[in-house]
């Protein structure tokens, strides 16, 4: 059965104290690897789509990367306001849905 | 501004009722999703839509309905048989219906009391 799973699931930081999320996954081929950024009380906010092992991507403080069983979210010097929940999804080859993992809450404190 | 705009954005009704729960987008995206998320749960999927007049169910479609006859238009209604609908709901849309990241709306919080 496809799964994804994120840890931890919680992750206090001092302000610019780096730090790694991590989503590992299980699907018989993988299409796709997505990261969103959900603040609460709305909707997920696109950030990444990996395809393959070994590919990374940077947006700002943050730098995703993927390998065959796992993907990170590197967060660099991160600051109050990447505070959020990072959501983690795959694609697997052949089907039709996107599975979430349950989400990693960020607390980034001043 | 292109995106997705959900309405209303909480909604409030009494055990038994049916209640609609409006998703447009304007972003010219073929395929339409809506997803339910519980507290420490991922998202799950109740229906999806790859093109006008057509829908599928998504692993929790019990208790719920769909219909999309227009391309921008998915609106998902919350039957009396939905054993436990109090939850927040999220529409999304992408420009196919596999391979591509979905964008979200801002979301409805439904309570039934």
């Amino acid at each position: 059965e496809d799964q994804v799973t994120q840890s931890p699931e919680a992750l206090r930081l001092q302000e610019g104290e780096s730090s790694s999320l991590n989503c590992s996954y299980t699907v018989s081929g993988l299409r796709g690897l997505f990261w969103y950024r959900q603040d609460p009380g709305k909707g997920p906010e696109f950030l990444f789509t990996l395809y393959s092992a070994g590919e990374e991507k940077e947006k700002e403080r943050l730098k995703a990367t993927l390998t065959k069983k796992e993907s990170f979210l590197h967060i660099t010097a991160p600051k109050p306001e990447d505070s959020a929940t990072y959501l983690c999804a795959v694609q697997a080859t052949g089907g039709f849905k996107t599975i979430f993992g349950a989400g990693t809450r960020l607390f980034v404190k001043a | 501004d292109g995106g997705i705009t959900q309405s209303p954005k909480y909604l409030f009704r009494k055990e038994g009722q049916n209640v609609t729960l409006s998703c447009e987008q304007n972003l010219n995206h073929d395929a339409m999703y809506w997803y339910r998320q519980d507290p420490g749960q991922g998202l799950r999927l109740i229906y999806y839509s790859q093109i006008v007049n057509d829908f599928q169910k998504g692993d929790i479609a019990e208790g719920y309905s769909v219909s999309r006859e227009k391309k921008e238009s998915f609106p998902l209604t919350v039957t009396s048989a939905q054993k436990n609908p109090t939850a927040f709901y999220l529409c999304a849309s992408s420009p196919r219906d596999i391979s591509y990241e979905q964008y979200f709306g801002p979301g409805t919080r439904l309570t039934v009391t």
